[in-house]
């Protein structure tokens, strides 16, 4: 049982340059999360799911897009990286009610 | 959901008793108390919640005053690994509100030997 698992866990991007970060769950959680977390500052729900084929938008959406083909799998797409979006990302899952949510290790990522 | 607020940062001695605070007076009757904590740039991990009544599991207690406008995170015997930063976090657990957690500040709590 692996929990939340995030890859990669560290990546460089130039301006412009595009790229998915992935995140898969293996509770067979419905509820699915994507944070960003800016150095010294709390978590900003950039996305969430609710199931398989449902999503909706958090606080910080702009600059992203998701998709939720499956229960297990919710990538985050940076489609023109800029600097702003330098941050670590976490991924999340949850059962809906009143359960904890389980939270993935995080990707660093850099634009320069 | 309901702001919380939180001190910025506390010390507590290893060994002894950390009694994090927080304030959250807008809280609503459905609303439940969550706290999780943040150890060194990691994923956030879950501690424990409770609506009105205490709660304690192996981790920590949780203390909700009568009136629910504010409440307390115990950690009974503080040891260095317990260094983090702790998060209030109040909300719906329901569908419909998407059981989202919105993060505050959280509180820096360092634990020295």
């Amino acid at each position: 049982n692996a929990g939340v698992t995030q890859t990669p866990k560290f990546r460089i991007l130039k301006i412009g340059q595009s790229m998915t970060l992935q995140c898969t769950q293996d509770m067979n959680h419905n509820y699915m999360y994507w944070y960003r977390q800016d150095p010294g500052m709390g978590l900003k729900l950039i996305y969430y799911s609710v199931g398989a084929g449902i999503t909706d938008k958090g606080e910080v959406p702009n600059g992203y897009n998701v998709s939720r083909s499956t229960t297990e799998d919710f990538p985050l797409r940076l489609e023109l990286a800029a600097p702003s979006q330098t941050s670590v990302y976490f991924c999340a899952s949850s059962y809906e009610g009143v359960g904890e949510a389980f939270f993935g290790q995080g990707t660093r990522l850099t634009v320069v | 959901d309901a702001k919380t607020t939180q001190p910025p940062s506390m010390d507590c001695a290893e060994g002894r008793a950390a009694n994090l605070p927080c304030n959250h007076s807008t809280i609503s009757g459905n609303e439940y108390v969550y706290w999780y904590r943040q150890i060194h740039s990691q994923g956030p991990q879950y501690i424990i919640h409770g609506l009105k009544n205490n709660e304690t599991n192996e981790m920590a207690s949780l203390i909700i005053t009568e009136d629910r406008k504010s409440s307390t995170l115990i950690l009974p015997h503080a040891t260095l690994r317990d260094t983090a930063v702790y998060y209030c976090i109040v909300r719906v657990p329901f569908k419909a509100a998407g059981n989202k957690l919105t993060f505050g500040g959280g509180t820096r709590v360092l634990v020295k030997p």
